[in-house]
């Protein structure tokens, strides 16, 4: 089956730590993008990733980090410079330009 | 900066009606338009894509529509059904912003039986 995976589905960080969220996809695509959502806040764009080795900030990037080696993964690093980082995170691929964008499971990261 | 807005936020209605979603945005200067839906603790599922050049979409049950020139668009659901609850989510890209989303808080749906 083609989609995207992320893991783990749940995830817990003790304070000062840093802790690192998954995402693979097999739909061949070009693009990977990452989004918070808060309760009553919507998704809001972390970092994206239009081809490998390359990827840009979004509205929300400090305390975050990501890398792109591979065209199927694209992980998300959460700092321990995010002070905040109690949210549902979603990963989602696009075939690039501003093409639907498929978006896997998401991972809740609590704060121990 | 585009601003993406949904009312209501909740919304509840009894099985077999037609119901609309409303979704505005601030800059006219869109791409496309998406509309998602969410279960709860779930990702999103895409419904409908609207093209800036294009003035609806239709799948199945599903209408969207969409006025560039007033900053709207409207999801339209015929006969829902109690699998119609959940949260749905419309989003923009931009012009000259390569394939960043903009989204709404969403309207959560109830039907009841």
């Amino acid at each position: 089956d083609g989609g995207i995976t992320q893991s783990p589905k749940y995830l817990f960080r003790k304070e000062g730590q840093n802790v690192t969220l998954s995402c693979e996809q097999n739909l061949n695509h070009d693009a990977m993008y990452w989004y918070r959502q808060d309760p009553g806040q919507g998704l809001r764009l972390i970092y994206y990733s239009q081809i490998v080795n390359d990827f840009q900030k979004g509205d929300i990037a400090e305390g975050y980090s990501v890398s792109r080696e591979k065209k199927e993964s694209f992980p998300l690093t959460v700092t321990s410079a995010q002070k905040n980082p109690t949210a549902f995170y979603l990963c989602a691929s696009s075939g690039g330009g501003r093409e639907t964008q498929y978006f896997g499971p998401g991972t809740r990261l609590l704060v121990l | 900066k585009q601003e993406v807005t949904q009312i209501p936020a909740a919304l509840s209605v009894p099985e077999g009606e037609n119901l609309v979603l409303n979704c505005s945005f601030t800059d006219s200067a869109i791409y496309n338009l998406q509309w998602f839906r969410q279960d709860p603790g779930k990702g999103l599922t895409s419904l409908l894509l609207i093209q800036s050049s294009q003035r609806e979409q239709t799948s199945g049950r599903l209408n969207a529509s969409l006025d560039k020139s007033s900053g709207r668009s409207t999801l339209y659901i015929a006969a829902s059904q109690p699998g119609d609850s959940a949260t749905y989510l419309c989003a923009v890209i931009q012009t000259g912003t390569a394939s960043k989303l903009t989204f709404g808080t969403g309207t959560r749906l109830q039907v009841t039986l």
